[in-house]
């Protein structure tokens, strides 16, 4: 079956560094998306990774080990407006997005 | 990037009413739209694919005669929810992507808030 996995809520501190881990178990693999998704709205695009290493883009970077089945994003200089659920999502075979729950991000002063 | 718009934001219908949301591409023609409905604090859950001039692929356990969606261009899609009920309160989404490019992101409507009453 397809699987992700991430933890369901972080809290960090405003100004901080956070990382996001996500494991994933898919049919076949064609990339995998990251998604910021404020409460009640729609998800917003991060960052999209298809080769193993990092890719940063300014304060957020994901990196993607394909072998492991491992993703994370790392977000920097924490602020408080990055309170929200960041999703992983990587894509299947049939270049379907697979969705996880999210980590819900509490961002504390 | 490239837009996607949806409409409305927010509805509320009483029970037994149809509601119909409309998901448009606004600078780009999108073949394939997806609708997704999600549930507080639970993940996007795929609901079917639009295909532009044919019909939706329906996910197992979605109903086809209740959620009836329509791609009748490339620029547009609709999800009409029939006689709906109160456990068909969510928050509907769509998302398109650009043709020929597989794997690239999905673009994300606004999202509709309903409430069926």
């Amino acid at each position: 079956g397809q699987n992700i996995d991430q933890p369901t809520e972080m809290t960090a501190t405003e100004g901080a560094i956070v990382q996001i881990n996500c494991t994933y178990q898919t049919s076949g693999f064609n990339g995998l998306f990251w998604y910021q998704q404020h409460a009640g709205e729609a998800p917003t695009f991060l960052s999209y990774n298809v080769l193993d290493g990092l890719e940063e883009k300014g304060r957020f970077s994901s990196f993607l080990s394909r072998s492991k089945g491992y993703s994370y994003l790392l977000l920097k200089e924490l602020q408080m407006k990055d309170s929200a659920s960041y999703l992983c999502a990587p894509v299947d075979s049939n270049y379907q997005l697979i969705w996880g729950a999210g980590t819900k991000l509490i961002i504390k002063p | 990037g490239a837009v996607v718009s949806q409409h409305p934001s927010r509805v509320i219908c009483k029970s037994g009413t149809s509601v119909k949301i409309e998901c448009r591409s606004l600078d780009f023609q999108a073949t394939t739209m997806f609708w997704y409905r999600q549930f507080p604090k639970k993940s996007l859950m795929l609901m079917a694919t639009s295909n532009e001039g044919s019909k939706a692929t329906y996910e197992q356990g979605v109903e086809k005669d209740k959620f009836l969606i329509n791609h009748a261009s490339l620029t547009l899609s609709t999800l009409t929810v029939t006689s709906a009920h109160p456990e068909d309160s969510s928050f509907y989404i769509c998302s398109a992507k650009t043709p020929g490019q597989e794997g690239t992101e999905a673009f994300f409507g606004q999202g509709t808030r309903l409430t069926v009453v």
